[in-house]
């Protein structure tokens, strides 16, 4: 059980493009999710929180208009990186939590920006 | 916010041996304390968690404790294995919400 998908793997875009990935909880409901990016041989770090029905809490210093997330629906979320440039791209990993805190990661998208 | 460290950032252990990750934590509000394993390339899995009116908690090789007075906690990996080579990341969440704040990372080496 607890089982996350992510789409796409990797993708490749050019300057100036949108880009959007799509998170799914398969076989639970997930009230919240979240959405990490990760650079080479670092950390998780926390971009946003998206709550079904409502706005994303965006952490400080994440451009909201640049990473717009939608949690449509109790097993789907996504992340759209608008007008995206090389600075961008990294790993981005979301994860869906289950009520008593537990956190379950897709297998993340690796966004390369040319 | 809380303030999550992790030491050792490297670990090398011979096969066979023993392997202890410690972490600390700012927040006394936290209550809740997983630990990922990840590797290269690949999702961040959850391998054990630890709630605070726990002190320790074991899944076979793996085991956690926690020190909420000193607010710390630690990963113990007995008998390692090469498959336990990976980067491990020990987390705990803010104010006792969902949002989890993670540690720097520890890359363990299992020496065959």
């Amino acid at each position: 059980g607890a089982v996350v998908s992510q789409h796409p793997s990797w993708v490749i875009c050019k300057s100036g493009t949108s880009v959007k990935i799509e998170c799914r909880s398969l076989d639970f409901q997930a009230t919240t999710m979240f959405w990490y990016r990760q650079f080479p041989k670092q950390s998780l770090m926390l971009m946003a929180t998206s709550n079904e029905g409502s706005k994303a809490t965006y952490e400080q210093g994440v451009e909201k208009d640049k990473f717009l997330i939608n949690h449509a629906s109790l097993t789907l979320s996504t992340l759209t990186v608008t007008s995206a440039h090389p600075e961008d791209s990294s790993f981005y990993i979301c994860s869906a939590s289950l009520p008593a805190y537990e956190q379950y990661f897709g297998p993340g998208t690796r966004l390369t920006v040319t | 916010g809380e303030n999550v460290e992790q030491h050792p950032s490297t670990l090398s252990v011979q096969e066979g041996d023993s392997a202890v990750i410690k972490c600390t934590y700012s927040d006394s509000a936290s209550n809740y304390f997983p630990w990922y394993k990840q590797e290269l390339g690949k999702r961040p899995q959850l391998i054990i968690d630890i709630r605070s009116n726990v002190g320790e908690k074991k899944d076979q090789r793996i085991a956690v404790t926690l020190n909420k007075t000193a607010k710390h906690f630690s990963l113990h990996i007995t008998e390692t294995q090469p498959e336990d080579s990976a980067v491990y990341f020990c987390a705990a969440n803010a104010a006792g919400n969902e949002k989890l704040t993670f540690g720097t990372g520890t890359r363990l080496t299992i020496i065959p």
